[in-house]
């Protein structure tokens, strides 16, 4: 069946330096979302990507999504500690429901 | 507008035991998914529910959970003869009926957190 992996599992970063994910799934996605999930909270809708090559911004959040639309990157310009959270990957290929990645762990040390 | 209620939000059971977990979408939505998130793991789909209706149950586990959306109340997933590997954080999320099928977002519930002693 179809499966989405993220790499890195946990990242460290020193505040105002940068972070980025990567989602990678074995099929062809028809979209992808971007979810953040909080220590202890629920996850939380950051965006959809739909065509190949899209990238989209949201202030110090930048999303991709790969030209074969089986990738996707997120990347934080000057990480803050706001940013703290599981940022989690979400791909479906149409019909399928939405399957997650599991997720990579952001801490920010001020 | 209230966002997805679900509740207990902490429930304990032992095994052996039934837990039944609600979930109230939000206003004006008619599509209901439940996910399973283990520590240090992503959500698991369970099933995609309308009213009525279930939709798609192709990650429910075949024996001992259920799940049901009637017209009128909130959904519930339930589970029987509960084991201890059934402990998780149960996530019910909602969409409106205009999005198409496992397309566009989804409002999680702050889920519901299922302990088996």
């Amino acid at each position: 069946g179809q499966q989405v992996m993220q790499i890195p599992q946990y990242q460290h970063v020193q505040e105002g330096e940068d972070f980025t994910t990567y989602c990678n799934s074995s099929t062809t996605l028809s979209n992808i979302q971007w979810y953040k999930q909080r220590p202890g909270g629920h996850p939380v809708f950051l965006i959809q990507l739909v065509k190949s090559g899209e990238v989209k911004k949201q202030k110090r959040l930048t999303f991709q999504f790969g030209e074969a639309k089986k990738n996707s990157s997120l990347h934080i310009t000057a990480t803050q500690t706001t940013d703290v959270g599981t940022y989690f990957c979400a791909g479906t290929s149409g019909n399928t429901p939405l399957v997650f990645g599991k997720g990579t762990r952001l801490s920010v040390i001020a | 507008n209230a966002g997805v209620m679900q509740n207990p939000r902490h429930l304990v059971r032992r095994r052996g035991q039934e837990a039944r977990l609600r979930c109230s979408p939000m206003k004006g939505h008619s599509h209901v998914y439940w996910y399973r998130q283990l520590p240090e793991e992503g959500l698991k789909f369970m099933v995609y529910l309308q009213k009525e209706n279930i939709i798609d149950e192709s990650g429910m586990p075949k024996e001992r959970f259920s799940a049901e959306f009637p017209k009128e109340g909130p959904s519930i997933l339930r589970i029987q003869q509960v084991v201890r590997g059934d402990s998780a954080a149960y996530f019910c999320a909602s969409s409106p009926p205009a999005q198409g099928r496992h397309t566009g977002e989804l409002f999680f519930g702050e889920g519901s957190r299922l302990t088996v002693l």
